[in-house]
């Protein structure tokens, strides 16, 4: 089955300092990547699209100039959180949408990142 | 504005004791409404995409059924390993494309 591999899996950074997360289809091309936050025990909140070759669309409330989306290839892309500060800790996941027929349309997963800024 | 809503919040149940869970949603133009499964500390497992009211779909012991308003996912005879947070997700257009709305999800214990 297609794969959606993120890494890392977890990262301990200073503040101030910056983070980059990457996101990679393994075995589909994924025109579009979503980028997701999660906090504990709440539901999955849209930060952004993440369209290849083009610039991410961001969710309202989000910084685009703090979480800094590139999606360079139709299986990469990646999200930077600038200069972390403690609040940004959380749990951020992407994930990737297999398209074609829509019977064949999925969305897929990474594993998630779980981002602690001291 | 698009809304999911799960219900319940957190369920347990005891091993064996069948039940459903329900996502009711609102939206214009669904492409595709899915259900997915997530342990803690992971990405979310994709379960079931449903497309059109009566349609169905049926994994193991977990099944899957969409109406106009809703979806339910229920679970026979479940066993503690079914113990997760199952989310429900509708797609939508959006400004030109299609994006996925999840809900809150239902925290399921299933006890020995």
């Amino acid at each position: 089955g297609a794969v959606v591999s993120q890494h890392p899996s977890w990262v301990i950074c200073k503040s101030g300092t910056s983070v980059k997360i990457e996101c990679r289809s393994l075995d589909f091309q994924a025109t579009t990547m979503f980028w997701y936050r999660q906090f504990p025990k709440q539901s999955l909140m849209l930060m952004a699209t993440s369209n290849e070759g083009s610039k991410a669309t961001y969710e309202q409330g989000v910084e685009k100039d703090k979480f800094l989306i590139n999606h360079a290839s139709l299986t990469l892309s990646t999200l930077t959180v600038t200069s972390a500060h403690p609040e940004d800790s959380s749990f951020y996941i992407c994930s990737a949408r297999r398209e074609g027929p829509l019977s064949w349309e999925k969305l897929f997963f990474g594993s998630g990142t779980q981002l602690s800024v001291l | 504005e698009d809304q999911v809503t799960q219900s319940p919040e957190a369920l347990r149940l005891q091993e064996g004791e069948s039940s459903s869970l329900n996502c009711s949603y609102t939206v214009s133009g669904l492409r595709g409404l899915f259900w997915y499964r997530q342990d803690p500390g992971k990405g979310p497992e994709f379960l079931f995409t449903l497309y059109s009211a009566g349609e169905e779909k049926e994994k193991e012991r977990l099944k899957a059924t969409l109406t106009k308003k809703e979806s339910f996912l229920h679970i026979t005879a479940p066993k503690p390993e079914d113990s997760a947070t199952y989310l429900c997700a509708v797609q939508a257009p959006s400004g030109g494309s299609y994006i996925p709305t999840f809900g809150r999800g239902t925290s399921l214990i299933v006890h020995p």
